[in-house]
């Protein structure tokens, strides 16, 4: 049972540099998100996908930017990374989005060190 | 913006009860969810209000007062496996219906 899977595990990275953080899930959920999670601010929403073909920005998109070809994967980019995104980057998914959506499933997270 | 609150820490014996609290004061309200992270793990699904009362799973129980802007997760018989951050979240439909999480509250079991 795969789940969420997500790739790097952990990555450093210099800042200025593009980097890609890959989400794929085999549930067929329907909506998918990306969080970051640092210490004492808890898990803000970075972006979001109700459905394969939309996206949505969440409380701190700024710097971030997602597509959502397929329904299985939903990779995160940053263009052009600052120290400020260094953190825990989780995706999850849900089967449903809207007023039917359930609970979220996480992948395993991604731990980015910009320098 | 969307406030929620819940303590930082929480320390417990082996056996005993503890309850975690978490009130919200956010633009919208359509369901409150509990999760239990463990130290360098994801979040996992604990429980799920959306009504007042009391949702009861095993040694997990969840508490809803929407009137309060109030709910508490009940972890009852501690073993030394819930030592973890247990994060409050609320769904939120003036933000489509996106989850808003607390900072969570890190639970330590002692023996």
């Amino acid at each position: 049972i795969a789940g969420i899977t997500q790739a790097p595990t952990s990555q450093i990275l210099a800042a200025g540099r593009r980097m890609t953080l890959r989400c794929t899930q085999d549930m067929r959920h329907n909506a998918m998100y990306w969080y970051r999670q640092d210490l004492g601010l808890g898990l803000r929403l970075i972006h979001y996908s109700n459905t394969a073909g939309t996206t949505g920005k969440g409380e701190v998109p700024d710097g971030y930017s997602v597509s959502r070809a397929n329904t299985d994967d939903f990779p995160l980019t940053l263009a052009s990374a600052v120290p400020s995104q260094t953190s825990v980057y989780f995706c999850a998914s849900s089967r449903e989005a809207g007023p039917n959506t359930g609970e979220l499933f996480f992948g395993e997270g991604s731990r980015l060190t910009v320098l | 913006g969307q406030n929620i609150d819940q303590p930082t820490e929480m320390t417990a014996t082996e056996g005993a009860i503890v309850q975690i609290n978490c009130t919200y004061q956010t633009s919208g309200f359509n369901g409150l969810f509990w999760y239990q992270q463990h130290a360098g793990e994801a979040p996992t699904f604990l429980s799920y209000n959306v009504l007042d009362g009391l949702e009861e799973k095993g040694r997990f129980s969840s508490f809803l007062s929407r009137s309060k802007g109030y709910s508490y997760l009940l972890l009852k018989e501690l073993q030394m496996k819930d030592s973890a951050s247990y994060l409050c979240a609320v769904r939120d439909p003036h933000r489509d219906y996106k989850l808003s999480f607390g900072a969570g509250t890190t639970v330590t079991v002692r023996a």
